[in-house]
């Protein structure tokens, strides 16, 4: 079945301190791979689509990188805007569903 | 603005009431879909509606059901509410069943609190 997991759960940085979000995927046939961000109380707002491994998109201070089995959020130099809970999905075969992890909890101190 | 409007934002029902969730599409998307998300999870697909019909169901009882209207905009209606139905449901719509992995866009959800 398919199946995201996404680590850490939750990740507390300092202000300008870089860092990676993980995110596992096991999908049948990967048609499109995409990065959330989600504010408490809000719904998700996209970030990326990724479609093939060795794929990059970039975004201010998100990039996301994708390979065969997993994809990667590099958060570098944060602020703490950048606060949030961020959701990575994955869209097989079975195209008309999205499976989502869990998320990753970012909390960027000042 | 992702242009997906939901209503209403919060709600309280009694458990085995039935409640209905509306949810206004992205203009020119013809394909609904509801998710449900609890505190702390990551959203879980419950179905989708592509030009008024069903067009896949994730692993949630008949009891939660919906309707898309020609204009695209949907219903989630579900009846028997138990108290863990609690949670955020979130609506996203998207283009054409989201082939070729179009994007979905979602609403800022509707907060359901079964007491």
């Amino acid at each position: 079945e398919d199946q995201v997991t996404q680590s850490p759960e939750a990740l507390r940085l300092q202000e300008g301190e870089s860092s990676s979000l993980n995110c596992s995927y096991t999908v049948s046939g990967l048609r499109g791979l995409f990065w959330y961000r989600q504010d408490p109380g809000k719904g998700p707002e996209f970030l990326f689509t990724l479609y093939s491994a060795g794929e990059e998109k970039e975004k201010e201070r998100l990039k996301a990188t994708l390979t065969k089995k997993e994809s990667f959020l590099h958060i570098t130099a944060p602020k703490p805007e950048d606060s949030a809970t961020y959701l990575c999905a994955v869209q097989g075969y079975n195209f008309n569903k999205f499976y989502f992890g869990s998320g990753t909890k970012l909390n960027v101190k000042p | 603005e992702t242009g997906v409007t939901q209503s209403p934002t919060h709600l309280i029902k009694t458990r085995g009431q039935q409640v209905t969730l509306r949810c206004s599409s992205q203009s020119g998307h013809n394909t609904v879909s509801w998710y449900q998300q609890a505190l702390g999870q990551g959203p879980q697909f419950i179905f989708q509606y592509y030009r008024e019909e069903e067009n896949g169901r994730g692993n949630f009882p008949p009891r939660f059901s919906g309707l898309q209207f020609p204009n695209y905009s949907s219903e989630l209606n579900v009846n028997a509410l138990e108290l863990d139905d609690s949670a955020l449901y979130l609506c996203a719509s998207s283009l054409d069943r989201g082939h070729s992995g179009n994007t979905i866009y979602f609403g800022e959800g509707s907060w359901l609190t079964v007491v």
